[in-house]
């Protein structure tokens, strides 16, 4: 599975956008990029997956870049709630192992 | 509710013990991730099952185990425990390993004294 690159921390204010960027330099052809996010000691939560295409859902919007080597995740009007840390996973659609691997991801803050 | 059911919620138990952590997965799904989450370690998967089959393993210590029975429901076994093992596992469950829509329990901390 291709490694991802996130920054470790960032900061919204509440009714903005939120912009969380995700490298994935070395995805291949066949891999979606997965986003994730974990509230305080709560389980993760799976938000939107997409492949080259951009995606939108009820919670989301996910940016691919046409090179497919960095994605952005938006969240279009965060609210205090959206506080959590944000993990950009890569890998195939289907997988023998079917694990997903977690990095350290994005711990964005929504601040009053 | 995710409808992942992890029990029990809480665990405190003393070093050298064994304990047995559950997992009912979402009705439907057939396969169960174990996930250990501990303070100063992000989220470490551990072991996979798929209908009733190990299907992948993880970073899991040979003190810990797991298996799936036929209703499908899930039990982590976690044996001879050292203050280290105390940490948050989750249980995740997914139809047929597909990476998206995973669903997580709200898991069960455990303390270790």
């Amino acid at each position: 599975d291709a490694k991802t690159t996130q920054p470790p921390s960032m900061d919204c204010a509440e009714g903005r956008a939120a912009n969380l960027p995700c490298n994935h330099s070395t995805i291949s052809g066949n891999e979606y990029v997965y986003w994730y996010r974990q509230i305080h000691s709560q389980g993760p939560q799976y938000i939107i997956h997409g492949l080259k295409n951009n995606e939108t859902n009820e919670m989301a919007s996910l940016i691919i870049t046409e090179d497919r080597k960095s994605s952005t995740l938006i969240l279009p009007h965060a609210t205090l709630r959206d506080t959590a840390v944000y993990y950009c996973i890569v890998r195939g659609i289907y997988n023998q192992g079917g694990k997903l691997i977690f990095g350290q991801g994005t711990e964005l803050s929504v601040k009053p | 509710d995710s409808g992942v059911t992890q029990t029990p919620k809480h665990l405190i138990t003393a070093t050298g013990q064994r304990v047995t952590l559950r997992c009912s997965p979402r009705s439907g799904d057939l396969s169960v991730y174990w996930y250990q989450q501990s303070l100063d370690q992000g989220l470490q998967f551990l072991i996979q099952y798929y209908n009733g089959e190990e299907r992948a393993k993880g970073n899991i210590l040979e003190r810990f185990s797991a298996q799936q029975f036929p209703d499908l429901h899930s039990e982590l076994n976690l044996s001879s425990l050292e203050l280290g093992d105390s940490a948050l596992y989750f249980c995740a469950s997914s139809e047929s390993g597909v990476a998206y829509g995973y669903t997580f329990g709200s898991g069960t901390r455990l303390t270790v004294v």
